[in-house]
C-alpha cells in the first residue's frame, strides 16, 4: 500500500535552533516528493520539490534530502524563526498517470521564544 | 497574481441544505483536485479533474459531486450536506497531476 509517515507527529523548540523533520514513503514507483509548509487555517505552500535524481535542494533556510533508495526524506529548518510554527508536510507523487498524490499527516512545529 | 481562488472562506449551514464551493485558478492548469482535512487525518482528496469535462474519485467521494465545464473553474457541491462533512477544504491546481501543486486559502465548512 501507497503510504507517506512523517515523524514526530509535532516538535516544540526554541527560536533560533535547528531542526529536522522526517518522511519515509512506500509510494511505487516514484516521481517526486514535495515538502509544503501549512500555517494553520491557511493552504499549504510548496518548500521544495525533489526527483528521483536529486538528493538535496535548499530553499532559504530551509534544505531538503532525498534518498530515493532507502525511500526517507528529511527537512532541516536552520536558525529557526516564530514564523516557522506550521505544519509541514511531505507528499510523493507516483509518475503522469499513475498514483496520485499521497500525503503524510504532517509535523507540527512550534518555535517559541 | 497566480493563485487558486476559493470561495467562501467560511460557511455555516444546516443539514441537507445544498451548498457549492467554487474554486478558480488563472493559471491554465489542467489538473485540479479537492481534498478534505480533518484533525489527526491529514489531507484526504476528494475528487480530481485530469481536464475539462474528465472527473474522478478520490479517496473520500462519498457525499460529495463536482464538475468540469471549463478548465479554470472546478466547484464542489454538496447536495445534501451532513454534520461529518465539517471540515476544512481545499481546492488545488497542478499543470500536470504529479508536479507542482498550488493551493487555495481553504473553506471552512461547518454543517449544523
Amino acid at each position: 500500500k501507497n503510504q507517506v509517515e512523517q515523524s514526530p507527529q509535532s516538535l516544540i523548540i526554541l527560536e533560533g535552533k535547528n531542526c529536522t523533520l522526517q518522511c519515509n514513503y512506500t509510494v511505487s514507483p516514484f516521481s517526486n516528493l514535495r515538502w509544503y509548509k501549512q500555517d494553520t487555517g491557511r493552504g499549504p505552500v510548496s518548500l521544495t520539490i525533489m526527483t528521483f535524481s536529486e538528493n538535496t535542494k535548499s530553499n532559504g533556510r530551509y534544505t531538503a534530502t532525498l534518498d530515493a533508495d532507502t525511500k526517507q526524506s528529511s527537512l532541516h529548518i536552520t536558525a529557526s524563526q516564530l514564523s516557522d510554527s506550521a505544519s509541514y508536510i511531505c507528499v510523493v507523487s507516483g509518475p503522469p498517470g499513475n498514483t496520485p498524490l499521497v500525503f503524510g499527516k504532517g509535523t507540527r512545529l512550534s518555535v517559541i521564544a | 497574481e497566480a493563485q487558486v481562488t476559493q470561495n467562501p472562506r467560511y460557511l455555516i449551514t444546516v443539514t441537507g441544505k445544498k451548498l457549492t464551493v467554487t474554486c478558480s485558478q488563472n493559471m491554465n492548469h489542467e489538473y485540479m483536485s479537492w481534498y478534505r482535512q480533518d484533525p489527526g487525518l491529514g489531507l484526504r482528496q476528494i475528487y480530481y479533474s485530469m481536464n475539462v469535462e474528465v472527473t474522478d474519485k478520490g479517496d473520500v467521494p462519498e457525499g460529495y459531486k463536482v464538475s468540469r465545464k471549463e478548465k479554470r473553474n472546478f466547484p464542489l457541491i454538496l447536495e445534501s450536506p451532513s454534520p461529518n462533512q465539517t471540515s476544512l477544504y481545499f481546492c488545488a491546481s497542478s499543470p500536470q497531476g504529479y508536479y507542482g501543486y498550488t493551493f487555495g486559502s481553504g473553506t471552512r465548512l461547518t454543517v449544523v
